[in-house]
């Protein structure tokens, strides 16, 4: 559990800031990806990254943009946040042909937007 | 796009009694199936998972079926404890590079002592 970690854990906001959320790997992973996690939704894909500077959409891109300047790094950006992004929010890393081919969670991060 | 669908949402199962849930996928070219068990508050972490080229894995009292003619696979818990009482995740991508993972909604497993 401590090769990935968020920041921040907990976070309220209000509608129309900008937030940055934060993950961390210690692992050396190739890829890494968030996720957002609502009731009923399971958890969907927002962004992914295969590599420094290089990411692409998943499912869920709309109101999110994200940065990869270092491999251990990997930032989500709600650029003006609104309520429908109330969610918990998860980081995942991968390595395909290393030793952590699966994907590994981080802690989470929960976001409420007032 | 690739969508997952999983049964039941709940369930309820006497401990020392099995346990199945059930997912279906949409992409024939679907090829890796891992399945997520997260306790309240906590990450979701692997339990166990399967690739196209096996039909069964099991691991102690866990295994996993996969059926990629009819496009289902399934979770089996045997000999259900307290403990596996959590909320369990199927999942669906292409194995290559990032795995961009697509979950079904999700099944609140409950073992009742």
């Amino acid at each position: 559990d401590a090769g990935i970690t968020q920041s921040p854990r907990h976070k309220v906001t209000e509608t129309g800031t900008p937030v940055t959320l934060r993950c961390h790997q210690t692992e050396n992973h190739r890829y890494m990806y968030w996720y957002r996690q609502d009731p009923g939704h399971g958890l969907r894909l927002i962004h992914y990254s295969y590599g420094v500077k290089d990411t692409d959409k998943g499912e869920v891109s709309d109101g999110y943009s994200v940065s990869r300047s270092k491999t251990e790094d990997f930032l989500l950006t709600l650029e003006s946040a609104t309520s429908s992004q109330t969610s918990v929010y998860f980081c995942a890393i991968s390595d395909f042909g290393g030793q952590q081919e699966t994907q590994y969670f981080g802690p989470g991060t929960r976001l409420l937007v007032l | 796009g690739e969508n997952v669908e999983q049964h039941p949402s709940t369930l309820s199962v006497q401990e020392g009694d099995s346990a199945v849930i059930k997912c279906t996928y949409s992409d024939s070219a679907s090829n890796y199936f891992p399945w997520y068990k997260q306790e309240l508050g906590k990450r979701p972490q692997l339990i166990i998972d399967i690739r196209s080229n096996v039909g069964e894995k099991k691991d102690q009292r866990i295994a996993v079926t996969l059926n990629k003619t009819a496009k289902h696979f399934s979770l089996h818990i045997t000999e259900t404890q307290p403990e596996d009482s959590a909320v369990y995740f199927c999942a669906a991508s292409i194995r290559q590079g990032a795995q961009k993972l697509v979950f079904g909604q999700g099944t609140r497993l409950t073992i009742n002592p």
